[in-house]
């Protein structure tokens, strides 16, 4: 009964690199959530995805940010050009629609 | 857009008294629910309130949800020191789930 999961667990990037942060639903949930927590600090929304398609993308910065949830495979939240403002950590969440969310243990991202 | 306010942002406790975070929201909600990350962790599920007026209990917690769906509360008895962690409540509106911005509990034992 995996729950969701999330990799890397750790990811240390130097400035103006790629960061790729994967997310496997819980399954038969076909909502996903992503969210950037600072430290001392709530969760902010960023995106919500279901299969292939993205429902809300509000929350995402403009720039440098995308996602995707493929109709195979986790989905993706990819940084690219990372600043050190980038560095926070990032959660995924997934639920069947309109029902509580189910959180990954995030990944934590460093950036040098 | 859908805006979730939670109150307080902190409380610190003496181990054995009570703790009680608020929530409202700008919008009629379809359900709330409540989470608790503790120090480190990644945000727990709780409880889910659907209906107007609802209280649901958990051992020590209790959990209310208002007569005009816009508002909830979160109530512990007696804290103890295992209870120390983050509080979130999630507004749920047509599907979004809208998150507070969470109350951050401190128990003194």
């Amino acid at each position: 009964n995996a729950g969701v999961m999330q990799n890397p667990r750790h990811l240390v990037r130097r400035r103006g690199q790629e960061a790729r942060l994967r997310c496997s639903p819980m399954k038969g949930h076909s909502h996903v959530y992503w969210y950037r927590q600072l430290p001392e600090e709530g969760l902010k929304f960023m995106v919500y995805l279901q299969k292939e398609n993205i429902i809300d993308e509000s929350g995402m910065p403009k720039e440098r940010f995308s996602a995707e949830f493929p109709k195979e495979g986790p989905s993706i939240l990819r940084i690219q050009q990372v600043v050190r403002g980038d560095s926070a950590a990032y959660f995924c969440a997934s639920s069947l629609f309109n029902q509580p969310q189910h959180f990954g243990d995030g990944t934590r991202l460093s950036i040098l | 857009g859908q805006q979730v306010m939670q109150i307080p942002q902190y409380q610190h406790v003496q181990e054995g008294e009570d703790f009680t975070t608020y929530c409202n929201s700008s919008t009629t909600l379809s359900n709330i629910q409540w989470y608790k990350q503790r120090p480190g962790g990644h945000p727990v599920f709780l409880i889910q309130l659907v209906k107007s007026g609802e209280v649901k209990k958990q051992k020590r917690l209790t959990f209310q949800f208002g007569e005009a769906k816009k508002n909830s509360s979160l109530h512990i008895t007696a804290t103890q020191t295992t209870d120390v962690g983050t509080y979130f409540c999630a507004g749920m509106d047509a599907g979004k789930s809208t998150f507070g911005d969470g109350t951050t509990l401190t128990v003194k034992p």
